[in-house]
Formats: structure tokens, sequence, C-alpha cells
């Protein structure tokens, strides 16, 4: 069966300092690959999805960023963290044309 | 460009009330319609779906029907249960476009 893996769980990092979160993939092939916000009190976010190794859309301009260097494997970063990045930050796959995502438990992140 | 508008909450109802929270979409083509639950702490889990007009989604009590000719997809239950309460989430899926769109979520608190 498919799983998904997102960590760390929750982080706490200083404004400036880098930042990378990881979110694997298990049990399928090709995903579509998702990396969504979710800031205190508002709804979801659509940071950046990948349709395949390498292919990286943006949907938001910001000081964040996103890799795909495997098939299921999906990297947020960012070099220097802002204040503003604080939020629970969520990875989510899918296949297929109308089936739903699948979601990771999420990473908290708070910027101090 | 696709959105989806959900009611503002929170909504907060006693145990066995009647549930209904508004959902509408806008879309190029004829997206999938989808219902996540959020509880705390915690990521997304899909609570029901639809992929065509006049599908009915239905899961633990919840359902939705797409309506075409009213671009919606309201959730209802007709009893809730103190465990119900959570973020609902509304999101579509439209074929071509790789993005789910979701709306901003509605929190529901259900009282004993």
């Amino acid at each position: 069966s498919q799983t998904i893996h997102q960590w760390p769980a929750t982080l706490v990092q200083p404004v400036g300092s880098p930042l990378s979160l990881e979110c694997t993939v298990e049990g399928t092939s090709n995903p579509n690959l998702y990396w969504y916000r979710q800031a205190a009190g508002r709804g979801l976010q659509l940071l950046f999805y990948s349709v395949g190794i390498g292919q990286i859309s943006s949907e938001v301009p910001q000081n964040l960023s996103a890799s795909r260097p495997q098939d299921r494997q999906f990297i947020l970063s960012s070099k220097k963290l802002l204040l503003s990045d604080s939020g629970f930050y969520l990875c989510a796959w899918k296949i297929g044309k109308n089936t739903e995502a699948f979601f990771g438990q999420g990473t908290r992140l708070t910027v101090v | 460009g696709n959105s989806v508008t959900q009611m503002e909450g929170p909504v907060t109802l006693s145990e066995e009330a009647f549930l209904t929270i508004n959902c509408t979409y806008t879309a190029t083509g004829y997206p999938s319609l989808f219902w996540y639950v959020q509880y705390p702490g915690e990521g997304l889990q899909l609570l029901l779906k639809a992929t065509k007009a006049d599908d009915k989604g239905s899961n633990k009590g919840f359902e939705a029907t797409y309506r075409k000719e009213t671009t919606s997809f309201h959730l209802e239950k007709g009893s809730v249960q103190v465990s119900d309460s959570a973020v609902y989430f509304c999101a579509s899926f439209t074929s071509g476009t790789y993005k789910y769109i979701f709306g901003t979520g509605t929190r529901l608190k259900v009282l004993a």
C-alpha cells in the first residue's frame, strides 16, 4: 500500500536560518507531488507542485524553493527563513485523473 | 482561474444537530470535487468525493452532491457528534491543470 512520510513533525528555526523539509512516498510510481502551507487560522495555499523528476511549478513567488531529486522525493527549502514563513506545511501526492490527493501528517514550522 | 469558496466559520452546533457547510466552485471544464477533514495537529484526510455531475459522495454519515447547475458541493450530516469537531476543506481538481484548489476551510465545533 502507498504511504507518505513527512519530516520533521515540528521545527523551530531562527530568522535567517536555512530550511529543508523532506517528503517521500512509498508504494507508487510517478506521482504528482505537492507542497501546501497552512498559516494560522487560514486555508491551504499551494506552494509548489511537480509532475515528474526535476519538474517544479511554483505558485507563489517567495523565498522558498522546491526540488524533486528522485521520483518519490520532494524537498522544500529556503536559504533564509522569514518570520512570515511560519506555518503548517503539508506534502501531498496523487496519481490518476480523478483520484484524491493523499496528505502527509505535516510539519509545524515556527520561525523565531 | 479556478476557485473554491466555502462558508466561513467557526460553526458551533450542539450534538445531534443538522450540519450544512456550503461550498461553491468555479472551474473551466468539469472538475472532480472533494471534502477533506483535518483534526487538530494532523494532516488532511479525504472524507468524500464526487467526480461528475449528480454524483453523491458519502462517508461516516456525511454526504455531498455534485450540482453542476449551481456549481455547488455542500456538505451535510443529519446528526453531528462531538468527534466531528474539526476543520473541513472543500477542494476541486481539474484534469490537465495538475492542481488541487482548496477553500479556506470551515472550523466545526460540536458541543455535548
